[in-house]
């Protein structure tokens, strides 16, 4: 089925591990997004890619590092992570703008302990 | 600093009645408005959207409408149904919804059988 794929679905780690979370779309978008979403806090931006070889931080962009690999995959990664960076990880593709066109995929849940 | 928001973290209504959903934001440059619809475990789903040219948007059972002096739209489900149960994200565009989303803090939204 076309759509937004996450990889891993649940990750556990502790303080000070790194990881990268995995995000492929296969709608041909040029537009991708990472985006966390906490109790209280909604869904806020991380980083974004508005077409493939460029990136661009969003709203809370620190510990955070993302690589465009190619026209489909858009990936994040923790460094070094933080308890505080427990959270639901969102990944969305569009067409470049039209908010109708975001197209999520179903999450990675993180918990750093 | 929010700029949606969502004051109403929660809402239980009756099945058949009426649901009120409500969204404030403070960017006079957002133009372009969306609502979407997040399960459990799923992302989130676009639900329907308004452009500031309007002051209404009506899709089914779903109609949207916008106050732009106040700076809030609403978000009305009649009837609501028991699958309408789930958390619903206010999000704001600028350029005509061409500039990437900035979400609300969400509301979940219970019906009572």
């Amino acid at each position: 089925n076309a759509g937004v794929t996450q990889t891993p679905k649940f990750q556990v780690l502790k303080t000070g591990q790194s990881m990268t979370l995995q995000c492929a779309q296969d709608m041909n978008h040029n537009s991708m997004y990472w985006y966390r979403q906490d109790p209280g806090m909604g869904l806020r931006l991380i980083y974004y890619s508005a077409s493939e070889g460029t990136t661009d931080k969003g709203e809370v962009p620190n510990g955070y590092n993302v690589s465009r690999l190619n026209k489909r995959e858009f990936s994040l990664r923790l460094e070094s992570a933080a308890p505080s960076q427990t959270s639901v990880y969102f990944c969305a593709s569009s067409e470049t703008g039209t908010g109708e066109g975001y197209t999520f995929g179903s999450g990675t849940r993180l918990t750093v302990v | 600093d929010q700029q949606v928001k969502q004051n109403s973290p929660s809402l239980s209504v009756q099945e058949g009645r009426i649901s009120i959903l409500n969204c404030d934001y403070t960017n006079s440059m957002f133009d372009y408005f969306l609502w979407y619809k997040k399960y459990p475990a799923e992302g989130p789903t676009f639900l329907i959207s308004i452009s500031s040219i309007k002051d209404k948007n009506e899709d089914g059972r779903f109609t949207v409408f916008l106050n732009k002096s106040a700076k809030h739209l609403s978000l009305h489900i009649v009837p609501s149904q028991p699958g309408d149960s789930a958390v619903y994200f206010c999000a704001a565009s600028g350029r005509g919804g061409n500039e990437k989303l900035t979400f609300g803090t969400g509301t979940r939204l219970t019906i009572i059988p």
